[in-house]
């Protein structure tokens, strides 16, 4: 199957600082990725959607100045979470559309991030 | 109404049991529905994947997508230990990309 790879797995910062978080499709061209994050025993809740060459969708709520998305090629995006406070503490998780299967989605292993 | 309603469960069955994890959803609109594994601290694992209704198999797994009642369920035959996990529903239209995720039901298989 499709590999989706993020980097770091895991991160802890001080409040105040920016973090970025890679997010790459390892063998398959991904024109769409998307960006959730996930609570403790909660369903991901989309944050972005991220398109190759273009500005990110950003849903409803979701702060685009706080969490920069960039998705600079067909196999990687970056989420950077900038000033970073403990309520940005959670769990991130990216996925890529596969190009040549347009609605299959693979996700990324996830980056756990905490801020103190 | 969330869009995608699923049981949190958890849902507790003994080895080799038949599993059967459903979701409800709300938009008729929905045409693609795939069904993922997760593992605690991980990224979701694709399980199964279905466009429009019918049935699906893939060895021990089974997907079944009835349109006509928003009603879709994964089945897994001679459960192991290593089925538990949180499996998530998820579903999107033709024109939508992004996926609209049930609330994952929680699996303990116990040997």
């Amino acid at each position: 199957g499709a590999v989706v790879s993020q980097h770091p797995s895991r991160v802890i910062c001080k409040s105040g600082t920016s973090v970025k978080i890679e997010c790459r499709s390892l063998d398959f061209q991904a024109t769409t990725m998307f960006w959730y994050r996930q609570f403790p025993k909660q369903s991901l809740m989309l944050m972005a959607t991220s398109n190759e060459g273009s500005k990110a969708t950003y849903e409803q709520g979701v702060e685009k100045d706080k969490f920069l998305i960039n998705h600079a090629s067909l196999t990687l995006s970056t989420l950077t979470v900038t000033s970073a406070h403990p309520e940005d503490s959670s769990f991130y998780i990216c996925s890529a559309r596969d190009r040549e299967t347009s609605e299959t989605q693979y996700f990324g292993p996830g980056t756990r991030l905490l801020v103190l | 109404q969330k869009e995608v309603e699923q049981d949190p469960g958890p849902l507790s069955v003994p080895e080799g049991a038949i599993v059967s994890l459903n979701c409800t959803y709300s938009n008729s609109a929905f045409q693609y529905f795939m069904w993922y594994r997760q593992y605690s601290r991980k990224g979701p694992e694709l399980l199964m994947y279905t466009y429009s209704s019918g049935n699906k198999e893939d060895g021990r797994f089974t997907a079944q997508v009835d349109k006509s009642s928003k009603y879709i369920s994964l089945f897994i035959r001679d459960s192991q230990p290593s089925d538990s996990a949180t499996y998530l529903c998820a579903m999107t239209d033709t024109g939508r990309r992004a996926l609209t995720f049930g609330s994952g039901t929680r699996l303990q298989v116990q040997p």
